[in-house]
């Protein structure tokens, strides 16, 4: 069974902080993993998509990995502001417009 | 960038009635839409797929007669909630893939309240 798992279910750290943030898949033959953000309320932003044949993807204070073998990704943001605060979902896709398998999601706040 | 925009953002209806949620794609075509279903504090759970002019495919435990799913063009998929009861009270995200995007984009969100 295909399954996604993201821990720590919450986190809380100071303004400053550089975090990583874990996501695991049971099944190595993804086609992408895609992280994403979700404020209160909202819908998911994109935050990062990274394909099977690549091993990271950077944008602004945001670094993603991806290691097939070991079958974990992971989220590294530097420097964290308040205004990360948020709940991070990770996804793997394992068929070209396929369904989505998401994790449970981790609940950042990043405090003043 | 790939936009799905949802509509309404919020609706609050009264039990027995039905609500419908519409979701379209702005700036590409999408044949394949998702409808998901996310509870407090809980990841997303895929209902249904939509698909352009054929019948939407279930997930299992999902009534489809509750839930009705209609794709009738490129742009728009809608979802329909059916005779609504307090338990149907949730937050609703579509999704789509644009082409040659890789990735998938998400609506804004329907907060459904029936009371």
């Amino acid at each position: 069974k295909q399954e996604v798992t993201q821990i720590p279910a919450a986190l809380s750290v100071p303004e400053g902080e550089n975090l990583v943030l874990n996501c695991s898949f049971t099944d190595s033959a993804i086609y992408n993993l895609q992280w994403f953000r979700q404020d209160p309320g909202k819908g998911l932003t994109s935050l990062l998509l990274i394909q099977s044949s690549q091993r990271e993807q950077t944008s602004g204070r945001l670094n993603a990995s991806l290691d097939k073998s070991s079958g974990r990704s992971t989220l590294y943001i530097a420097a964290s502001q308040p205004g990360d605060s948020a709940t991070y979902l990770c996804a793997a896709l394992y068929n070209q417009g396929g369904k989505l398998i998401f994790g449970q999601g981790t609940e950042l706040s990043v405090k003043p | 960038g790939a936009v799905v925009s949802q509509h309404p953002s919020r609706v609050i209806c009264k039990s027995g009635t039905s609500v419908k949620i519409e979701c379209r794609s702005l700036d590409f075509q999408a044949t394949t839409m998702f409808w998901y279903r996310q509870f407090p504090k809980q990841s997303l759970m895929l209902m249904a797929t939509s698909n352009e002019g054929s019948k939407a495919t279930y997930e299992q435990g999902v009534e489809k007669d509750k839930f009705l799913i209609n794709h009738a063009s490129l742009t728009l998929s809608t979802l329909t909630v059916t005779s609504a009861h307090p338990e149907d009270s949730s937050f609703y995200i579509c999704s789509a893939r644009a082409p040659g995007a890789g990735g998938y984009t998400f609506g804004s969100g329907t907060r459904l309240t029936v009371v």
